[in-house]
């Protein structure tokens, strides 16, 4: 059974940058067939997908417009997990962010951090 | 980026009442086309996935259909435990983009 497992702040300050980690257990960060998800929800802006990693022989990412000057996703192999950052935060950052497992179709999905973005 | 529009936003039905949601993709996705539960405080759940396949462990009174560029979530005879927003999904082609959600509520 996979299990994602989210760790991470609840509260940023503006304009500083948000981390967040999704531990894995019962598959693997470097999976030749999974890739590996940040969501966020938001009142004003629904379920926003906004990036992922994953392992075809190397490493791609994939990120969403709205983010891509401010975001990375990266895999941590040592520890089979992967992490978001999130640079230059405003309010409208603030959202509950999921990690989730999926090449398409996102069968197991993290318990969600609420994140604000507050000084 | 591919737009999804789902309707309606909100409706309310009866238990044992059939139950129908419709997603409208902005361009011809195949059948990329997911549909997730998801309940107050907790994160969503995959239901259908590919238009029509039933994810492991969901119960047989949901199920989806196509055509075209719609889609639809029915549920055949709606419980008490199915309270919650319903998303639409689009997997065709990144960004993943979804539906801007169904609530269902109990009469």
């Amino acid at each position: 059974q996979v299990q994602l497992q989210q760790s991470g702040p609840g509260l940023v300050k503006p304009s500083q940058t948000l981390s967040l980690t999704c531990a894995i257990s019962g598959d693997s960060v470097s999976s030749n067939s999974a890739a590996w998800n940040w969501i966020r929800q938001s009142p004003s802006r629904g379920l926003e997908w906004l990036g992922r990693t994953y392992y075809r022989s190397k490493w791609y990412n994939d990120y969403a417009v709205s983010v891509k000057s401010r975001i990375t996703v990266s895999p941590d192999t040592s520890r089979n997990q992967f992490s978001l950052q999130l640079n230059s935060l405003t309010p409208e950052d603030t959202a509950v962010y999921y990690c989730a497992r999926g090449a398409g179709r996102l069968d197991y999905w993290g318990q969600g951090t609420l994140v604000t973005v507050s000084s | 980026d591919i737009q999804m529009t789902q309707s309606p936003s909100s409706l309310s039905a009866s238990v044992g009442d059939r139950v129908t949601i419709t997603c409208r993709a902005s361009q011809g996705i195949n059948n990329y086309l997911n549909w997730y539960q998801q309940k107050p405080g907790k994160a969503p759940k995959l239901l259908i996935y590919g238009a029509f396949n039933l994810q492991s462990g969901v119960p047989s009174r949901f199920s989806g259909s196509r055509s075209g560029t719609d889609f639809t979530l029915t549920i055949s005879s709606l419980q008490p435990e199915d309270l919650a927003t319903y998303y639409c999904q689009q997997s065709d082609s990144i960004p993943w983009t979804f539906g801007q959600g169904t609530k269902v509520k109990i009469k």
